[in-house]
């Protein structure tokens, strides 16, 4: 069955590089994407990689996919307060439903 | 452009009531979900439209939810009756034809029933 774990919590300083981990269970899996969730406010699309890429860059945003451990990550550099939120990961298999991790709460101090 | 448009953005109801939420995706898009986000936890689907047709409405609970997107537009989702375990926020979200892996989530409708 498909499954997505993510870790809870980070917390990193203003100007730093965060780092958001996911791995993945399904190895049908054919997009990755990253969603961002501030409080109150519906899911934003922040980035997605194809399953045959190994890294996509976009602004401040990298994404590194490792398909053989079934690992995805999300870095932002340069990371501002605004960044604050919940990182969701998720995994598409062709063009159907999302599955969701339970999330990534950013914390990011001045 | 208008994104996803939802509402109400917040109700509040007591047990055995009925609710109802409305969506309106993006202008063009075909496909419309309807996700469930219980607190702590990553949006679950519920059901799934390709235009006015329900193609996964698998983990809807048929009992008391009912769906419907009858002009392969607007949609709406309704529970009768709610129950306390129905509180969450209620997401829709709306993909094209051709780039349907790119998802766009309105704001969502928080429930809270008492």
């Amino acid at each position: 069955g498909e499954d997505v774990e993510q870790s809870l919590f980070l917390s990193v300083r203003e100007g730093d590089s965060s780092v958001i981990n996911c791995t993945y269970t399904d190895s049908s899996s054919t997009y990755l994407y990253w969603y961002k969730q501030e409080p109150g406010a519906g899911l934003q699309l922040l980035t997605y990689i194809f399953s045959n890429m190994d890294m996509k860059q976009d602004q401040r945003l990298t994404v590194l996919l490792n398909k053989k451990d079934k690992h995805l990550s999300l870095r932002i550099a340069d990371t501002q307060t605004g960044d604050s939120a919940i990182y969701f990961c998720a995994e598409s298999i062709g063009y159907s439903t999302l599955t969701f991790g339970k999330g990534t709460m950013l914390l990011v101090s001045p | 452009e208008a994104g996803v448009v939802q509402s109400p953005r917040y109700k509040i109801i007591e047990k055995k009531q009925p609710v109802a939420f409305w969506c309106n995706p993006i202008s063009g898009h075909n496909t419309l979900y309807w996700y469930r986000q219980n607190l702590g936890q990553g949006p679950e689907l519920l059901i799934r439209y390709e235009n006015e047709e329900a193609v996964d409405d698998s983990q809807l609970p048929k009992d008391r939810f009912s769906a419907e997107r009858l002009k392969g537009v607007d949609s709406t989702l309704k529970i009768q009756p709610a129950e306390l375990g129905d509180s969450a926020v209620y997401l829709c979200a709306s993909s094209a034809g051709d780039n349907s892996y790119e998802q766009y989530f309105g704001p969502g409708t928080r429930l809270t029933v008492t």
